[in-house]
This record gives C-alpha cells, structure tokens and sequence, in this order.
C-alpha cells in the first residue's frame, strides 16, 4: 500500500461514454501526476499538478481532461475515447517537485478499455 | 537534456543466483536516478534512489545499485535472486541543471524472470 489509491481498477467503456478516474493520496503530498502505460511503449507522462495548478501537459488529445480539485484529489475525465487509448493509467504524487530530492508513489492503476 | 536507456527487454535468471539489471543515462549535469518494480496489474514501487554520497544505494527487498560516475550507470543488483522478484524495472533519472525539467525520465523498462 502506497498511500495512493486509484479508483476504479478496471474500466470498459465505449467509445461514445464519458468516464472519471479517481485517484486519492493520503500522504500530504503537493504535487500529482497523470501516466500512461501502453504495452510495449515507454510510460508516458499526461499532466502533472503542482499545488492544484496544471504545470505540465504533454500534448494530451482534449478527450483527456484532468481536474484537481484540492492536493488530495485528482481525476481524469475521459470522453469519446479511441481504441488506442486502452492502456493502464496511472496516477502518482510526490512530496515536491518529484526529482528534487525526492520520489513519487504510485497508485495501482485503472486498467481502461475502449470498445 | 535528460535520457535513460535499460538495454535489455529480459533478464532471465535461476532463483538463488546474482541477479543485474542495467541502467544507462545521460544529463548535461548531475543526475538523480531512481528504481522502481512494478508486479503484474500494479503501479509502480518505489525501490531506491541516488542523489548525491555513496555510489552504492541500499534500497527495497534487498536490492542495491551502483552508481558509476565514468560510465554514467546505475545498475541494479541483488546478491541472490528470489521467484517473487520477477516484475518489470524501471530506472529513472532527472538532469539537475535548473531550467530542465524536473520530472525525471523513465526507461523502458526491463522485465525480470527468475526461474526456479
């Protein structure tokens, strides 16, 4: 248990529904991250949130609309979906800025799939 | 910039061995380098780091890493390998020179199968 819990595990949605993930860190930490994890691809970073504020978006399709309500909370709002954008979506907070002395933790993920 | 390289998709290893899985990187200045194991249907698990000081961190479940300077490395070890170790490895690093990202880069990852 990471402290960071994902909510749901497993997702099937068409491609015309609209769908929240959940994600909820209880370690009081100030900033969160949304990932991507494809099949033999790279994990890929979506958004980052610092102190509730958006400061990263790494050219994300607008079908993928984060929310970060408070430094507890952040959810991905997903809409008309493609096929391709099954993959298990991870979310991770850390205490700071991750990297500057120190690490993230990560949530168990959402296995999503789009029929 | 910042890049990571795991140059192997598998490891492949009998239980009670040595196990090693490698990690190469590139910074223009000093790099923070992570480790994390991720077990089937799971996030990822937070191993070790390195940030400045020894070049041998201790980290999770009896693994370490070393960091080599000259050959910009940071490979992953542990002296005799467990059935229950087998999950895919991530390195990760950050370049510390301000005006870069500080999100580090993650590898591609590097599954370890260890046989009994």
């Amino acid at each position: 248990e990471t402290g960071v819990t994902q909510t749901p595990r497993h997702l099937v949605m068409g491609m015309t529904n609209k769908k929240s993930l959940k994600c909820e860190q209880h370690l009081g930490h100030n900033a969160m991250y949304w990932y991507k994890q494809s099949a033999k691809k790279p994990l890929e970073l979506m958004f980052v949130y610092s102190l509730e504020e958006r400061v990263e978006n790494n050219s994300v399709p607008s079908r993928f609309s984060p929310e970060c309500p408070n430094s507890s909370h952040l959810f991905l709002h997903l809409h008309t979906l493609q096929p391709e954008d099954s993959a298990l979506y991870l979310c991770a907070s850390s205490q700071d800025r991750w990297g500057e002395n120190t690490e993230a933790f990560f949530g168990q993920g959402t296995r999503l799939t789009v029929v | 910039a910042q890049s990571v390289a795991q140059p192997e998709d598998q490891v492949n290893v009998a239980e009670g061995n040595p196990l090693t899985v490698k990690c190469t990187y590139s910074v223009s200045g000093n790099p923070y380098l992570f480790w994390y194991v991720q077990y089937p249907n799971r996030g990822l698990q937070f191993l070790l780091k390195y940030i400045t000081g020894d070049n041998l961190v201790k980290g999770s479940y009896g693994f370490e890493a070393e960091f080599n300077k000259s050959q910009t490395s940071f490979h992953l070890k542990k002296p005799s390998a467990l059935v229950s170790d087998s999950a895919l490895y991530f390195c990760a690093v950050r370049d510390d020179l301000s005006g870069g990202s500080y999100i580090p880069t993650f590898g591609r990852g590097t599954s370890l199968i260890v046989h009994p």
